[in-house]
């Protein structure tokens, strides 16, 4: 299956700082990349969708100017936690999805990134 | 009322058992139907994909898509420890489409 990669897994950092992290489809290009929340028990929670070259749509109640998406390329987007405060540590994941049809229309999840703002 | 409902469990069973996952939707225009299974503090993986109603197998796991009730479930066949995780079922209108609605996920422990 497709591949998608994150980085880094797990970040911890002093509140106030800013927090990048990266997510690469690997093996294949994805036109279309999206950020998810994911609190402890709880679903993913869709914060962002990223397209290569234009500007993130982001959900009703994310702070785009918080939670900075660029989409460089078809296969690298990064979200960049600006200021971040306690209450933004969570579990970060991206999926990617791959241009071509069937199956592979569908979200491939790279394995998160654990913030821990103290 | 939440788009998908899912019981998040926990669900407990010993090996060899045959476990049964299921999601209700309320949304008629739902036509693809996942399956993704989550090792705690990973990023889930695609298990099922499936359009429309009926079934499909892989392996060990079988997904069957129930439209008419919007009911769709996941069938594991002779669990094994490994199968340990929190499963989450995902539907949307359109394979490319951007709006996936996921159920909260239901965690599940084989016990060898």
């Amino acid at each position: 299956g497709a591949v998608v990669s994150q980085h880094p897994s797990r970040v911890i950092c002093k509140s106030g700082t800013s927090v990048k992290i990266e997510c690469r489809s690997l093996d294949f290009q994805a036109t279309t990349m999206f950020w998810y929340r994911q609190f402890p028990k709880q679903s993913l929670m869709l914060m962002a969708t990223s397209n290569e070259g234009s500007k993130a749509t982001y959900e009703q109640g994310v702070e785009k100017d918080k939670f900075l998406i660029n989409h460089a390329s078809l296969t690298l987007s990064t979200l960049t936690v600006t200021s971040a405060h306690p209450e933004d540590s969570s579990f970060y994941i991206c999926s990617a999805r791959a241009l071509s049809g069937g199956a592979a229309d569908t979200q491939y999840f790279g394995p998160g990134t654990r913030l821990t703002v103290l | 009322q939440k788009e998908v409902e899912q019981d998040p469990g926990p669900l407990s069973v010993p090996e060899g058992a045959i476990v049964s996952l299921n999601c209700t939707y309320s949304n008629s225009a739902f036509q693809y139907f996942m399956w993704y299974r989550q090792y705690s503090r990973k990023g889930p993986e695609l298990l099922m994909y499936t359009y429309s109603s009926g079934n499909k197998e892989d392996g060990r796991f079988t997904a069957q898509v129930d439209k008419s009730s919007k009911y769709i479930s996941l069938f594991i066949r002779d669990s094994q420890p490994s199968d340990s995780a929190t499963y989450l079922c995902a539907m949307s209108e359109t394979n490319t489409g951007n709006q996936f609605y996921f159920g909260t996920g239901t965690s599940l422990t084989v016990i060898p």
